[in-house]
């Protein structure tokens, strides 16, 4: 079976200082694994994936993700914290043999972004 | 605007009282979901779907029906709702291919009293 571990609850951290949050998968196949991002009352929206290629991939408002297959992570950093980046974040993964595969997502972490 | 749409945002019910709550997306995806957020568990899949007609359980299908007549469509039914089924639910579509994210709609927050 596969899952996803998301080890802290909540990331503090101040304005303008690099981001880092954590997420470790769990999966039989070739990974694939995604980001997204979860604001107050709102649905959750894609971050950045990792199907292939490079380890480092960048997404959406200037955050980017590192894999690493020999530790089985893949966190999220941001160089420089805004405010506004203050929300739910939750990692997810997928086996990526072919076919329909589960989606299986962590329990998020919550990112503070203090002034 | 490509967009997975959800009705009602808020709804709060009785025990019993049977209730949809509807799903609908434009972009022509045939993966569709239905998932519940509980605090501390994430998101958990109910039910999905991989194209008009075809439909499987997810890990917390009890207490839940869905069908997909067609293809932008996919209810969530609960015949019977209990207040265990309290919860912040979320349907999401994608593309069939390999490698593509979801696209949440902006939930559905359920009181079952």
């Amino acid at each position: 079976a596969q899952s996803v571990a998301q080890p802290e609850d909540q990331v503090n951290v101040a304005e303008g200082n690099p981001l880092t949050v954590k997420c470790t998968y769990s999966v039989s196949g070739n990974p694939y694994l995604f980001w997204y991002v979860q604001y107050p009352n709102r649905g959750l929206q894609f971050l950045l994936k990792y199907i292939t290629g490079d380890n480092l991939v960048k997404g959406s408002y200037g955050f980017e993700a590192e894999f690493n297959k020999s530790q089985t992570s893949f966190h999220l950093k941001k160089p420089s914290a805004l405010v506004s980046d203050s929300a739910l974040y939750f990692c997810a993964v997928r086996d990526g043999s072919g076919g329909y595969q589960k989606v299986t997502f962590g329990t998020g972490t919550k990112l503070q972004v203090i002034p | 605007e490509a967009q997975v749409t959800q009705n009602p945002r808020y709804l709060i019910t009785v025990t019993g009282k049977k209730l949809t709550v509807t799903c609908s997306q434009n972009m022509n995806h045939e993966y569709m979901s239905w998932y519940r957020q509980d605090p501390g568990l994430g998101l958990r899949q109910i039910y999905y779907s991989m194209n008009v007609e075809v439909t499987d359980k997810g890990d917390v299908p009890e207490g839940y029906k869905v069908s997909r007549k067609e293809k932008r469509n996919f209810p969530l039914i609960l015949e019977s709702p209990s207040p265990n089924q309290t919860s912040l639910y979320f349907c999401a579509s994608r593309p069939q291919g390999q490698g593509y994210g979801y696209t949440f709609g902006s939930g559905t927050r359920l009181t079952v009293v």
